[in-house]
């Protein structure tokens, strides 16, 4: 069973920097066709996506994103962390980590219960 | 960029069949999937592979992709399918896309 749960910061400010920690268990990233992504949604809005980890440290962003954007991951903890500098308001939204896998498709299959991230001063 | 276009809503009668389009350019070269989202939950995928249904989903919910467009279909809506549907497919250029999601209300 996979399951996925996101952590971090409720709160942050203007300017900041968002640092999301993604633990996960029941897979290996290690495993072909496999990864790790993040999808945010702001209040009442539509799901946007913003960065994939993949096998042998694979990176995928978010072309409109890319530029603030950090995923890395920490295999002996079964963890995946996404880094966003410069966090505005517009930026608030709930976070989540999601299962990607690629294989007869490509489709995140299991998610995290999200994490709502508020950028306020 | 690679764009996917859903209507914002679609309404159906409660027993009838609903269909919700996810255009796109060639989309029918791409795998496409569908999620479900209910009210302060997280999505559920439905369908994914264009007409692939995971396991726990119910046969009510099917899939296709041609041409530009893709399609859910809802067959005997219950008040349960009320939800939004997301589409996504995957594109060489920008990698994952969602469309811009559907609100499915029952009447």
């Amino acid at each position: 069973q996979i399951t996925l749960k996101e952590s971090g910061p409720a709160l942050v400010k203007p300017t900041q920097t968002l640092t999301l920690t993604c633990t996960f268990s029941g897979f290996s990233l290690s495993t072909s066709g496999m990864g790790v992504g993040w999808i945010r949604q702001p209040p009442g809005k539509a799901l946007e996506w913003l960065a994939l980890i993949l096998r042998n440290d694979d990176k995928r962003y978010s072309p409109s994103l890319k530029s603030r954007l950090t995923i890395t991951e920490d295999t002996s903890k079964n963890q995946v962390v996404l880094i966003m500098t410069n966090m505005d308001p517009v930026d608030t939204a709930t976070y989540y980590c999601a299962h990607w896998y690629r294989v007869g498709g490509y489709y995140f299959d299991s998610w995290g219960q999200g994490a709502l991230v508020t950028v306020s001063s | 960029s690679y764009d996917l276009t859903q209507p914002p809503s679609v309404s159906v009668s409660p027993g009838q069949t609903a269909s919700i389009t996810c255009s796109g350019d060639k989309l029918g070269d791409k795998y496409v999937c569908w999620y479900q989202q209910k009210p302060g939950l997280s999505p559920v995928l439905v369908i994914y592979a264009d007409t692939r249904r995971p396991s726990g989903i119910t046969e009510r919910f099917s899939g296709s992709n041609s041409g530009n467009t893709a399609t859910l279909t809802i067959s005997g809506t219950q008040a349960m399918d009320e939800a939004d549907y997301y589409c996504q497919a995957w594109d060489i250029t920008t990698d994952v896309v969602f469309g811009g999601g559907t609100k499915l209300t029952v009447l």
